[in-house]
């Protein structure tokens, strides 16, 4: 079975600065990775996903995989009041399944 | 934006009574899955369906069954509600079930089992 850790468990910002969300994962063959953002209250929402190793940017987000150290990050560049959320990653082994690590919360203060 | 949809949105349960929770998407996706999110753990697969009148057993099935009557309707059901099936409860679904397809979620079921 994939396990999921990530850290820190928590982050305190100010508004503006960059975040590095941390995940590793024990599956060097998993498929896909991705990055859920969940806001107190309401279901987890996909943010961006990653299947290759190397990186992807979408917008203020990047996220980068290194498969042979079994580790994802996401920054969030910019960081924002909204931005406020626990971090989720998912790792899809290949087969109907995601794994979710325990999340991080993050806190941005205006 | 794809839409699924919880009933009801929390719920109060007896031990060892029936809890039917019920979650309608209208992405007309073929998949639909069940989750239970609990502090401490990550969200953990119950189970989830491909098709319509078909379900299959994710990580944690023992305790609950599942209904999918069809496409757009796939229920979570407790026979025996426990103590230990207190959490919220996640519907989602997806196009398809390989990791490349986004899974879209609910907005959950609070269920307190006393």
């Amino acid at each position: 079975q994939e396990k999921v850790q990530q850290s820190p468990e928590s982050l305190i910002v100010p508004e503006g600065a960059m975040v590095s969300l941390n995940c590793s994962f024990s599956d060097s063959a998993s498929q896909s990775i991705w990055w859920y953002q969940q806001h107190p209250g309401k279901g987890p929402k996909a943010l961006i996903s990653i299947f290759s190793n190397g990186n992807k940017k979408e917008g203020r987000l990047t996220v980068y995989l290194n498969r042979a150290s079994l580790h994802v990050s996401l920054h969030i560049k910019d960081s924002q009041p909204s931005d406020s959320a626990v971090y989720l990653c998912a790792v899809n082994p290949g087969y109907q399944n995601f794994y979710f690590g325990k999340g991080t919360s993050l806190t941005v203060i205006p | 934006e794809a839409a699924v949809t919880q009933s009801p949105r929390s719920k109060v349960a007896v031990t060892g009574g029936k809890v039917t929770l019920s979650c309608h998407q209208t992405n007309n996706h073929d998949y639909m899955y069940w989750y239970r999110q609990d502090t401490g753990h990550g969200l953990r697969l119950i189970h989830y369906s491909y098709v319509a009148d078909s379900t299959e057993k994710g990580d944690i099935p023992d305790g609950y069954k599942a209904s999918r009557p069809s496409q757009e309707n796939f229920s979570l059901i407790l026979e025996l509600a426990s103590l230990s099936q207190t959490a919220v409860y996640f519907c989602a679904s997806s196009d398809e079930g390989q990791g490349e397809n986004t899974q879209y979620f609910g907005p959950g079921t609070r269920l307190l089992v006393l």
